[in-house]
């Protein structure tokens, strides 16, 4: 595709069940990101992925987050034992190699909404 | 820390206003700013960007100047359409931060005819 793109587009959970949100990043970009909105919170940056170096995961809010990302491409963030405080729009992002003032391309989210 | 500050929205224009979106930062080194915009239904996307100071970003009307005395990055419109009505949102890119954009909470913008 010529975007970034997530699914699902939106998913309800009941809580304490576990979620995977998937991104399929453009073609050719070595740099991946998750970001977390919630309402009135702006963007809270979750991890980090550049081709194969170790992951940034300063941002993952619990031991309860994770990401990973397989053969530099897709990436999966998975959610375990989901709570309400969870709900958010969770966004995926990519880019060139990581540049100073570079642009990341961004996908439409996937909307967690947990009961 | 590095961090973002934008003032509040709802901001409600009638069109042909003057816009401004407040926005100053906090950050350690000279960062970069941005800002992204994200249109109903739509992704992020990123609207224009400054990378040292007194630089100018500039996009499909829209300008911000990247203020190192006032550690500010204010987004500025003459005239706004209705098709502008969005959230927008400011950012920056700290050295030593590699791939970490630090956002603002948002401002929607809303244009009346």
């Amino acid at each position: 595709g010529a975007g970034v793109s997530q699914s699902p587009s939106n998913k309800v959970t009941e809580k304490g069940k576990d979620v995977e949100l998937r991104c399929d990043p453009i073609s050719g970009h070595t740099a991946l990101y998750w970001y977390r909105q919630s309402l009135g919170q702006g963007l809270e940056f979750l991890i980090y992925f550049q081709g194969n170096s170790a992951p940034d995961k300063s941002g993952l809010p619990s031991d309860r987050f994770s990401a990973e990302r397989t053969g530099g491409s897709v990436s999966t963030l998975t959610i375990q034992r989901t709570q309400q405080e969870d709900s958010a729009v969770y966004l995926c992002a990519s880019s060139f190699k990581w540049t100073e003032g570079g642009e990341l391309f961004f996908g439409e989210g996937s909307r967690l909404t947990v009961l | 820390g590095n961090s973002v500050t934008q003032m509040e929205g709802p901001v409600t224009l009638s069109e042909e206003a003057f816009l401004t979106i407040n926005c100053t930062y906090t950050a350690t080194g000279y960062p970069s700013l941005f800002w992204y915009v994200q249109y109903p239904g739509e992704g992020l996307q990123l609207l224009l960007k400054a990378t040292k100071a007194d630089d100018k970003g500039s996009n499909k009307g829209f300008e911000a100047t990247y203020r190192k005395e006032t550690t500010s990055f204010h987004l500025e419109k003459g005239s706004v359409q209705v098709s502008d009505s969005a959230v927008y949102f400011c950012a920056l890119s700290s050295p030593g931060n590699t791939g970490k954009l630090i956002f603002g909470q948002g401002t929607t913008l809303q244009v009346k005819p």
